[in-house]
């Protein structure tokens, strides 16, 4: 079965500091999307990055790089110089090819920054 | 950009009423998906709808849920006797090609 886990429930960090948001998923198939979602204080779910399981190069955009490994089954998220801005709840999520391509999301990371 | 859109932002109900979710998909879009989240916790998969039927459904998707695309453009949810545990947030997405588009959501309070 697809599984998705998030084991840091919440993270504080001082702004500048950087972050790491860890992501383990578990799938049967060889064909796969992973995600990662911001979903701040106003509660609406915000797309930040979507990676094939064909594709592990790492992505930077910004502050944000993602790091996927197919060999530990994680797609880590960091964020670098980090910023009060950045503070909400970050959703890990993992959609199988050959399911009805529903998004399984982990129980998400609550990221504070503080000043 | 295009948008998924959904009424009423937030909507309070009292326990036993029926409630319709309502949500306008990307037009070009052709699978669409509710899902739930309670306060604090996790976004769960409730439904997904392609070629005007469900796909699949979830457990949490029993008999007095159910969902339909009555005009070729909306896509709603109706919850037919709301529970207080029902509320929460509810948010439509659609999807084409692994590109997933969620709507800003629909909080539901039932008291």
């Amino acid at each position: 079965a697809q599984k998705v886990t998030q084991a840091q429930t919440e993270i504080s960090v001082v702004e500048k500091e950087d972050v790491t948001l860890d992501c383990v998923y578990e799938t049967r198939d060889t064909t796969y999307y992973l995600f990662w979602y911001k979903q701040p204080p106003s509660g609406e779910l915000v797309f930040l990055i979507r990676r094939n399981s064909f594709d592990e190069q790492n992505e930077i955009s910004g502050r944000y790089s993602w790091n996927f490994q197919k060999s530990t089954s994680s797609f880590n998220f960091t964020i670098t110089a980090s910023q009060v801005v950045d503070s909400a709840v970050y959703f890990c999520a993992l959609s199988e090819s050959y399911n009805t391509d529903k998004l399984i999301f982990g129980t998400g990371t609550r990221l504070q920054v503080f000043p | 950009e295009p948008e998924v859109t959904q009424t009423p932002s937030h909507q309070v109900t009292q326990m036993g009423q029926e409630v319709i979710l309502r949500c306008v998909p990307i037009s070009n879009h052709l699978y669409f998906y509710w899902y739930r989240q309670i306060l604090g916790q996790k976004v769960e998969f409730l439904v997904s709808f392609y070629n005007n039927e469900i796909s699949e459904k979830s457990e949490i998707f029993d008999d007095q849920f159910s969902v339909e695309r009555p005009d070729g453009s909306n896509f709603t949810l109706k919850i037919r006797s709301t529970k207080l545990e029902d509320s929460a947030m509810y948010f439509c997405a659609s999807m084409q090609n692994y590109g997933y588009t969620f709507g800003s959501g629909t909080r539901l309070t039932v008291v």
